[in-house]
């Protein structure tokens, strides 16, 4: 089974700086997708980035860009030039990209979440 | 597009009731649904996943009678707690993908308290 490990409870970041969450996963599979989500205090989930793992090149969008280490089975997520409203719940996600009958190869597995905080 | 609702957004029930929550695509054909249940400072668990037409798939150590799914098109998917206790307080979150190994969006979640 796979696992997604989020390291850091928490983070902050001052408004206009730069914050990189962390996470790592455990994975025999060499194929897959991998996800950040973002939970604001509405509690809505936002996908924020996703990235192929059999594309050697990073995801970015927008302010949001990934550092992708497949040997190292590391996944981080850079927030640039952070706002306010960037303040929320993050979590890292794992999706095999088998596509199994019983739904196994769709299930999202989540990390623990890291906390983020923006200070004014 | 891609927006998925879901209703009610916060219920209130005494012990012993069941409870029924909607989780609707609404602007997309939902191949898959899933339910999950967030404790506070927690992440999301899986509980089930659903496909139309057929019965759901029950993570392990989540009681099929307990909470009941179904998926009886491809925009609706519902989830009843039946018998409903304290213990069974959480935040419940459904989500739908228009095809297996397609991206999963987010219903804003139910809020659940039993009294």
């Amino acid at each position: 089974a796979q696992t997604v490990t989020q390291s850091q409870p928490e983070m902050s970041v001052q408004e206009a700086e730069t914050v990189t969450l962390s996470c790592t996963y455990d994975t025999s599979e060499s194929d897959y997708y991998l996800f950040w989500y973002k939970q604001p205090p509405s509690r809505q989930m936002i996908l924020v980035i996703r990235q192929e793992a059999y594309k050697q090149q990073n995801a970015t969008e927008n302010r949001f860009s990934v550092n992708f280490q497949k040997a190292a089975k590391s996944f981080s997520l850079k927030i640039s030039d952070s706002q306010l409203g960037d303040a929320a719940m993050y979590f890292c996600a794992y999706r095999s990209a088998l596509a199994m009958n019983n739904n196994a190869g769709n299930m999202l597995t989540f990390g623990g979440g890291t906390r983020l905080m923006v200070k004014p | 597009g891609a927006v998925v609702s879901q209703h009610p957004s916060w219920v209130i029930c005494k012990s012993g009731t069941s409870v029924k929550i909607e989780c609707r695509s609404l602007d997309f054909q939902a191949t898959t649904m899933f339910w999950y249940r967030q404790f506070p400072k927690q992440s999301l668990m899986l509980m089930a996943t659903s496909n139309e037409g057929s019965k759901a798939t029950y993570e392990q150590g989540v009681e099929k009678d307990k909470f009941l799914i179904n998926h009886a098109s491809l925009t609706l998917s519902t989830l009843t707690v039946t018998s409903a206790h304290p213990e069974d307080s959480s935040f419940y979150i459904c989500s739908a993908s228009r095809q297996i190994q397609e991206t999963q969006y987010f219903g804003p979640g139910t809020r659940l308290l039993v009294l």
